[in-house]
C-alpha cells in the first residue's frame, strides 16, 4: 500500500511563500495526493488534488494564494502572501482501491 | 454543500464498544461516494479508520480491521461506526467524511471519545 511522508514543521514570515512537500513511497510515484488544512481546534478541510502531471483542483472557496504542483514522487502546496490565519497543520492524503492513508502533518508556523 | 455531524457517547469504559453515528444533509449516501472513518488522538495526526461505499462495500484499516464495523442507514441518510474491546489508545477526536474521486473532500465537525473508566 502507498506510503506518504511530510515534513514535521515549516516556517515562514507574514506575507512571504512557502512550499510544503508530500512525498510517495517507492512505486506509488503516479499517485494522485490531496491536502487537508487543520488550523488549530478545528476539524480538517480539503484544499485540492493534485496529481502526478501537476495539475491541481482545488475545493470550493480555496484563496487563490494556494496552488499545487508535483515532481517525480514529490506533490507540493505552495501558499502565496502568506497570511497568520495560515498557521496550521497541513496533511496529505493518497488512497488506492483498498485503502486510504495520511502522512504525520506538516505544522506550518507564521512568523 | 453537503455536511456532516457526528453524534454518540463521549465517554466508553474500557474493554466496551464505541458506537457513533454520522448524520448526512445536502447530500445523499447513495450517491457515487465513499463514506469514511478517521480519527485523530490528541495531539497527533490523522488515522483512516475505514469506509463504506454508496453500495455498501466496506474497506478497513488493517490495524483495526478486527474490531472494526461500519454500516449504513439508507433511510436516515447516515452511517456508523462500531469499534469493539476499545482500551485508551482508542480515545480521540473521530471525523467523519465523504469521499468522491478519490479524495475526502467534505469532513464532519469531530467528535472527542474517551476511554477511561
Amino acid at each position: 500500500q502507498p506510503v506518504v511522508t511530510q515534513s514535521s514543521s515549516a516556517s515562514a514570515s507574514l506575507g512571504s511563500s512557502v512550499k510544503l512537500t508530500c512525498t510517495l513511497s517507492s512505486g506509488h510515484s503516479t499517485y494522485i495526493i490531496a491536502w487537508h488544512q487543520q488550523q488549530p481546534g478545528k476539524a480538517p478541510r480539503y484544499l485540492m488534488k493534485v496529481e502526478g502531471s501537476g495539475s491541481y483542483n482545488k475545493g470550493s472557496g480555496v484563496p487563490d494564494r494556494f496552488s499545487g504542483s508535483s515532481s517525480g514522487s514529490d506533490r507540493y502546496l505552495t501558499i502565496s502572501n502568506l497570511q497568520f490565519e495560515d498557521e496550521a497543520d497541513y496533511y496529505c492524503e493518497t488512497w488506492d482501491s483498498t485503502t486510504r492513508v495520511f502522512g504525520g502533518g506538516t505544522k506550518l508556523t507564521v512568523l | 454543500q453537503v455536511q456532516l455531524q457526528e453524534s454518540g457517547p463521549g465517554l466508553v469504559k474500557p474493554s466496551g464498544t464505541l458506537s457513533l453515528s454520522c448524520a448526512v444533509s445536502g447530500g445523499s449516501i447513495s450517491s457515487t461516494s465513499w463514506w469514511s472513518w478517521v480519527r485523530q488522538p490528541p495531539g497527533k495526526g490523522l488515522e483512516w479508520i475505514g469506509e463504506i461505499s454508496h453500495s455498501g462495500s466496506t474497506s478497513y484499516n488493517p490495524s483495526l480491521k478486527s474490531r472494526v464495523t461500519i454500516s449504513a442507514d439508507k433511510s436516515k441518510n447516515q452511517f456508523s461506526l462500531r469499534l469493539t474491546s476499545v482500551t485508551a489508545a482508542d480515545t480521540a477526536v473521530y471525523f467523519c467524511a465523504r469521499a468522491v474521486g478519490g479524495s475526502i473532500d467534505y469532513w464532519g465537525q469531530g467528535t472527542l471519545v474517551t476511554v477511561s473508566s
